[in-house]
This record gives C-alpha cells, structure tokens and sequence, in this order.
C-alpha cells in the first residue's frame, strides 16, 4: 500500500515550456486534490474532483488544468509555464464519507 | 468565506519547554478542523483532528480543543523534543463547501534546541 504518490520529485522548467504532474493513490478514494505551496501563504486549492471524469476549479485555477480519466490518478497540467507558478505541489485525497486528507511527498517545480 | 489564522514563527524552543501555537477560524457552518505536520522534504502528515464543539484532539503528546465559543483550536504539548521540529499547519473544511478541500493557516514553523 503505496498511499498517495507523486512523479516526478523535482522539475526545473523554462517560461513558457509544458509538463504534467501525476498523481496516483491506491486507496480507492474518491476526493482528489491539487495545492500548491508558497512560502508564508499555507496551502491553496488548485482544482480537485470529487469522482472520476469530474473536475472543479479551486481557489487559485488560473494556468493549470487537470484531468481524471481514472480513479487512482489525477493529473495537473501547466500548458504555459510562469515564473510565478514556482512552487511545492501537493496531491492529496481522501473517501467520500471522511474529511481526513492524505497527502504525497510533494513535487518542487521551478519555472526560469 | 472560511479563513484560518495561526501565529506567526518560527517558534523557538529548548527541549521539554511548553509549547502553544495559537489558531483561530472563521468558517460558516460547523468546520471540523485540523492540525497537520510538515517535517522537512516531507509531505503534510495529520496529527490531529477534532469534528465538533468542546473535542479534544489529541496525538503523540499534542492536544488541541474545539473553542467555537472563542473560534479557535490552538496546539498544546506539554515537553517539547528535538524531533518535534517540523512546520505545522491549522486547517478546517466544512461540509457547506461541498467539496471537502482544506482551508489552510500559513504555517508555523516549530524549532526545538537541545
């Protein structure tokens, strides 16, 4: 039992270059969670999904999209990288019927 | 809108020194709410929760109640050890957001000395 992993760890990008974070959990959760990291600010809700083939915008959606064609993996995209989307991103699910969120280790992306 | 307040750091201890980190909340509804732990290159880690009024959360020698009265859920341990050192972070969600996501305090980062 893997939990919630995270590919890749560490990716440097150029502005303007494209990338796929993946996510993948094997607890047959329904809840799936994008945040991204930033010092002094906590975490803020990307986009998440409540089931598979469905997505919602979070708090801070602009320049990333996602998609869940299955459950155990959620994807976050970045068509057009930016400098300000340097950041730790973290993964996170959890069941329908728990408010518990179980995290990945996180991937550190930074856009020159 | 639901927002969560925590004190600012870093927090600097000796080992076995009290320790309180201070959380406030303003959530509509009934928030059930969350201490997470970040140790260093790690991802976020559940410590511990509490679901409603007057709970008291409580895991590996750390507590924190559930003040609706006062809105807070403030972190207490009563020694404090080097491997205590971590960020940690209040969280709440709310059943009236309909989606489950955590709204998120900014981190209050715990070093504890020898």
């Amino acid at each position: 039992n893997a939990g919630v992993t995270q590919t890749p760890k560490f990716r440097v990008l150029k502005t303007g270059q494209s990338m796929t974070l993946l996510c993948a959990q094997d607890m047959n959760h329904e809840y799936m969670y994008w945040y991204r990291q930033d010092p002094g600010m906590g975490l803020r809700l990307i986009h998440y999904s409540v089931g598979e083939g469905t997505t919602a915008k979070g708090e801070v959606p602009d320049g990333y999209n996602v998609s869940r064609l299955k459950k155990q993996n959620f994807l976050l995209g970045l068509e057009s990288a930016a400098p300000s989307q340097t950041s730790v991103y973290f993964c996170a699910s959890n069941v329908m019927s728990s408010y518990e969120q179980y995290f990945g280790p996180g991937t550190r992306l930074t856009v020159t | 809108g639901n927002s969560v307040t925590q004190m600012e750091g870093p927090v600097t201890l000796s080992e076995e020194a009290f320790l309180t980190i201070n959380c406030t909340y303003t959530a509509t509804g009934y928030p059930s709410l969350f201490w997470y732990v970040q140790y260093p290159g790690e991802g976020l880690q559940l410590l511990l929760k509490a679901t409603k009024a007057d709970d008291k959360g409580s895991n590996k020698g750390f507590e924190a109640t559930y003040r609706k009265e006062t809105t807070s859920f403030h972190l207490e341990k009563g020694s404090v050890q080097v491997s205590d050192s971590a960020v940690y972070f209040c969280a709440l969600t709310s059943m009236d957001t309909g989606r489950r996501a955590l709204t998120f305090g900014s981190g209050t980062r715990l070093q504890v000395q020898p």
